[in-house]
């Protein structure tokens, strides 16, 4: 099982849609989550974390956090074309001694005009 | 302006070849790891260090070797490339203050190579 699950897609929606990313993570113990966004050739840049269950909100993004059911998910409200990227969910892993991430391999979504 | 930097973005090798991946960054962060990463596939952990002298291997095995001799800087070695070696290398850093977020990793933009 991996550590980071995520379904790879494409996910394609409307414009002006709400786009949902789901991600599962097997470690009962981890502690932080994190979204990045990653366009085609370049680097992944981070969206938003979440530390504690419930949601958290930024501009049109919104984090969820279901720690009892190991869940953690991104909405995108009022989708737009400049959205349509891979989505990476990651992890970090409850040994406090490290900071590194463990991540998916993404969800692609595509945003149609 | 803070930033993380890479070089070379592209390398096009030939078998054999010893070839170093530099990457430096300016945010002050004592922690820096690499990750590689195929064409949509996911990242994965070669190496990381959480400060000067301090190196540690990651979760996927690699033939490259890294050293922390300075914070800001944090290059990869391949002593003897292999096709096996094509791929993209990641740089990143994270550290600063625990309450707005010390594992937020900050990529580069990535050295792409390719070796025939």
């Amino acid at each position: 099982q991996k550590e980071v699950e995520q379904n790879s897609g494409p996910l394609s929606v409307p414009e002006g849609a709400i786009a949902s990313l789901n991600c599962t993570y097997s470690d009962r113990g981890s502690q932080s989550f994190f979204w990045y966004r990653q366009y085609s050739g370049k680097s992944p840049e981070l969206i938003m974390f979440i530390y504690s269950n419930g949601d958290k909100e930024d501009g049109r993004f919104t984090a969820q956090l279901n720690k009892a059911s190991q869940y953690v998910s991104l909405l995108i409200r009022d989708s737009q074309p400049s959205d349509s990227a891979t989505y990476l969910c990651a992890v970090r892993g409850p040994n406090t001694g490290r900071r590194a991430l463990t991540f998916g391999s993404g969800t692609r979504l595509q945003v149609q005009p | 302006e803070a930033d993380i930097y890479q070089t070379p973005r592209y390398l096009v090798i030939g078998t054999g070849k010893k070839i170093t991946l530099e990457c430096s960054q300016t945010m002050g962060h004592d922690k820096m790891y690499w990750y590689q990463q195929d064409p949509g596939m996911e990242l994965h952990l070669i190496h990381y260090s959480y400060g000067v002298n301090s190196t540690e291997k990651g979760d996927l095995s690699s033939e490259s070797t890294v050293s922390r001799i300075r914070t800001e800087h944090f290059p990869l070695t391949l002593e003897s490339a292999r096709p096996s070696h094509t791929s993209q290398y990641l740089c990143a850093s994270s550290g600063g203050d625990r309450a707005v977020g010390a594992n937020v990793l900050t990529f580069g933009a990535g050295s792409r190579l390719t070796v025939l």
